[in-house]
């Protein structure tokens, strides 16, 4: 299976702390994407970042990507409940828009 | 303005039953995906057409039929339900590598 991994699988941390998600995938890749999915929606678009490229930031979001150990993770500063989401990585192989999903962080702030 | 919109949001039927799950997009799009995610969100690819021509089809049962009668819509037809068809359902659309989601369809089949 070319799914990827997530770690960890649950993440509880108190508003104000810092949360880092790791993902983990098998084969090349074109980029890797990360995504947002709140309670009972779709998923959003956070972040993407190519294969040539080591590190992004966005906002409060920081990704890092090591392709030679074929890993992301994506980290969150200064996080606030509205963060509270499942956080999925996906990586595009081919540039051909088929995306494939880890499994995902489901990550709680508490107020 | 509803960018991705499914209809419907939740579908409860009877196993043996057909169903149909419409996908409607605005952002002017030209490929749309449709996805299936488990009760793990587990989230997995079942097709992608790209200007109303189907160009990713997974493994997946030929009870399930997507048909776009435009590149704004991509519907998808479930025949004879079985229960492990119960998952929610999400279309999505793509300009460039982003991908935009719509709100799902959770389908329970009893």
């Amino acid at each position: 299976s070319q799914q990827g991994e997530e770690d960890p699988q649950a993440l509880s941390i108190q508003e104000g702390e810092n949360a880092t998600m790791n993902c983990s995938y098998k084969t090349s890749i074109n980029n890797l994407q990360w995504y947002r999915q709140n309670s009972g929606r779709g998923l959003v678009h956070l972040i993407l970042i190519r294969s040539n490229e080591r590190e992004k930031h966005s906002g409060r979001l920081r990704v890092t990507l090591d392709t030679s150990k074929k890993s992301s993770s994506l980290l969150i500063t200064a996080s606030r409940a509205a963060d509270t989401a499942s956080y999925f990585c996906a990586t595009d192989w081919n540039q051909g828009g088929k995306l494939i999903f880890g499994q995902g962080t489901e990550l709680s702030v508490k107020p | 303005d509803t960018a991705v919109s499914q209809t419907p949001k939740y579908l409860v039927t009877q196993m043996g039953n057909d169903k149909s799950i419409k996908c409607e997009q605005n952002l002017g799009h030209d490929t749309m995906y449709w996805y299936k995610q488990d009760s793990k969100k587990f989230l997995k690819i079942m097709f992608s057409y790209n200007n109303k021509e189907l160009i990713i089809n997974e493994t997946v049962p030929n009870r399930f039929s997507p048909k776009s009668p435009d590149k704004a819509h991509l519907n998808l037809h479930i025949n004879s339900l079985e229960l492990g068809d119960s998952a929610v359902y999400f279309c999505a659309s793509r300009i460039r590598n982003e991908q935009f989601f719509g709100p799902g369809t959770r389908l329970t089949v009893l």
